[in-house]
């Protein structure tokens, strides 16, 4: 069964850092690029970033650019997010999610994982 | 790159249900769907414009054509009340979502 299992969410102060990470099982990890998307409480979803199988190619959407970072290790099969300066607007669930189908503007995301609750909150 | 969605559809049981998503050149992108019901995380039930995972039922269908594509959902049943967001890849801004639009079946 392909599953995603996020950790490392929490409460934190405006300005802090947090470490988001996702296990992989199911699959072989080290062929499908990855994904963070969030989910503000009571919002929609906004995508996050991107990182490709060998870390060649790593997107960030503007809202978080220069202040998180993607990472992953294949061995491990895990991806991790790296999020500084953290801001209020950040609260949301972060959900890891498996991109599937290749080209980008061909792929899809399956599955997604249950999420991850960060809460940034003085 | 913005994708547009309805806030909201309702249908009654046993209609078709349409959600329409709107983009420019949208038409000219491949677009997934996803559910998402209360509590839970989004589910594909749509991707490469109209393929259905195994797992979805028939009912759901999608199509494109020009700058909207649209997820159409027959013989709406009460299970299929939930959230349902467009995706599509644009070279510019990335991975985007629609807004989402939530299915009300009454």
């Amino acid at each position: 069964e392909v599953q995603l299992v996020e950790s490392g969410g929490g409460l934190v102060k405006p300005g802090g850092s947090l470490r988001l990470s996702c296990a992989a099982s199911g699959f072989d990890f080290s062929t499908y690029g990855m994904n963070w998307v969030r989910q503000a409480p009571g919002k929609g979803l906004e995508w996050v970033s991107s990182i490709s199988v060998n870390r060649s190619y790593i997107y960030y959407a503007k809202s978080v650019k220069g202040r998180f970072t993607i990472s992953r290790d294949n061995a491990k099969n895990s991806v991790d997010l790296q999020m500084n300066s953290l801001r209020a607007e950040d609260t949301a669930l972060y959900y890891c999610v498996r991109e599937v189908g290749g080209l980008k503007k061909y792929s899809w995301f399956d599955p997604w994982g249950q999420g991850t609750l960060v809460t940034v909150s003085s | 790159y913005e994708l547009t969605q309805p806030p909201s559809v309702s249908v009654s049981p046993g209609q078709t249900a349409r959600i329409i998503c709107s983009g420019e050149k949208l038409g000219e992108k491949y677009t997934s769907w996803y559910q998402q019901k209360p509590g839970r995380s989004p589910l594909l039930v749509i991707y490469q414009d109209n393929k259905r995972p195994s797992r979805v039922p028939e009912r759901f269908s999608a199509s494109n054509s020009g700058d909207t594509v649209t997820l159409t959902i027959s013989g709406t049943q009460a299970t299929d009340e939930a959230d349902y967001y467009c995706q599509a890849w644009d070279n510019s801004a990335f991975w985007v979502f629609g807004g989402g639009t939530k299915l009300t079946v009454l």
